[in-house]
């Protein structure tokens, strides 16, 4: 298994652009999470779906963050327009709920840098 | 609401040292641990889980932790840490009943390892 597959791995972009990343969960896989990592404020999660359906966007920092599931074997996570604050690394990660296994397997990451 | 502490944000040891990070979570019920190590410039991985059974859990690379229930905790230990140990730890607790697989991650710890 190729595991959780982002792409870009790396974003420079300016300010008020708009920047689209994109995740490939693991095959098999019902709940996909999107999170954010910066040295200040550390790991936070974003947005989470399960089968598909967000279930809670409450750390989607602002209206400018969106994020979609359009089936199974792939997110987007869209910030437009985008500041500098908004740098940091990205990370997809997915897991299987079912049969009690929550373990969860993140991806590369894509670290995005908002000139 | 469920909540995840490690009490060492930085820890500074030599090489062989023995190790120990702490890790409490708040939640009563049934709950699944986790350990996720985060080495510089990549994403996390998965040290070791905790599901049931054996409290005494071992992972890869020589770490285990331990589950006391009493204690709400799950700290992560190794008896001789190496300079390739240098990373940021994060204990993660999931409530593991019919829930969606959203993982609570501690803070982190920056573990340190001097040659």
């Amino acid at each position: 298994d190729a595991g959780v597959i982002q792409s870009p791995r790396h974003e420079v972009t300016e300010m008020g652009q708009e920047v689209t990343l994109r995740c490939k969960p693991i095959s098999g896989h019902n709940s996909l999470f999107w999170y954010r990592q910066t040295m200040m404020r550390g790991l936070e999660l974003l947005i989470y779906f399960n089968n598909n359906v967000p279930i809670d966007d409450s750390g989607m920092p602002e209206d400018r963050f969106s994020a979609k599931m359009p089936n199974a074997s792939f997110s987007t996570l869209k910030i437009q327009p985008s500041e500098p604050r908004d740098s940091a690394v990205y990370f997809c990660a997915s897991s299987l709920t079912s049969g009690g296994a929550f373990e969860q397997f993140f991806g590369p990451g894509t670290r995005l840098t908002v000139l | 609401a469920q909540s995840v502490s490690q009490h060492n944000h930085h820890v500074i040891l030599s090489e062989a040292a023995s190790l120990e990070l702490g890790c409490n979570y708040s939640y009563g019920g049934t709950v699944n641990l986790f350990w996720y190590v985060q080495y510089p410039g990549q994403h996390l991985q998965l040290l070791l889980k905790y599901f049931s059974g054996d409290p005494l859990v071992k992972g890869i690379k020589g770490f285990e932790a331990e589950f006391i229930k009493s204690k709400f905790s799950f700290n992560l230990r190794k008896p001789s840490v190496q300079w390739s140990d240098t990373a940021e730890y994060f204990c993660a607790v999931n409530s593991g009943s019919g829930n969606t697989g959203k993982l609570i991650f501690g803070q982190g710890t920056t573990l340190q390892v001097k040659p």
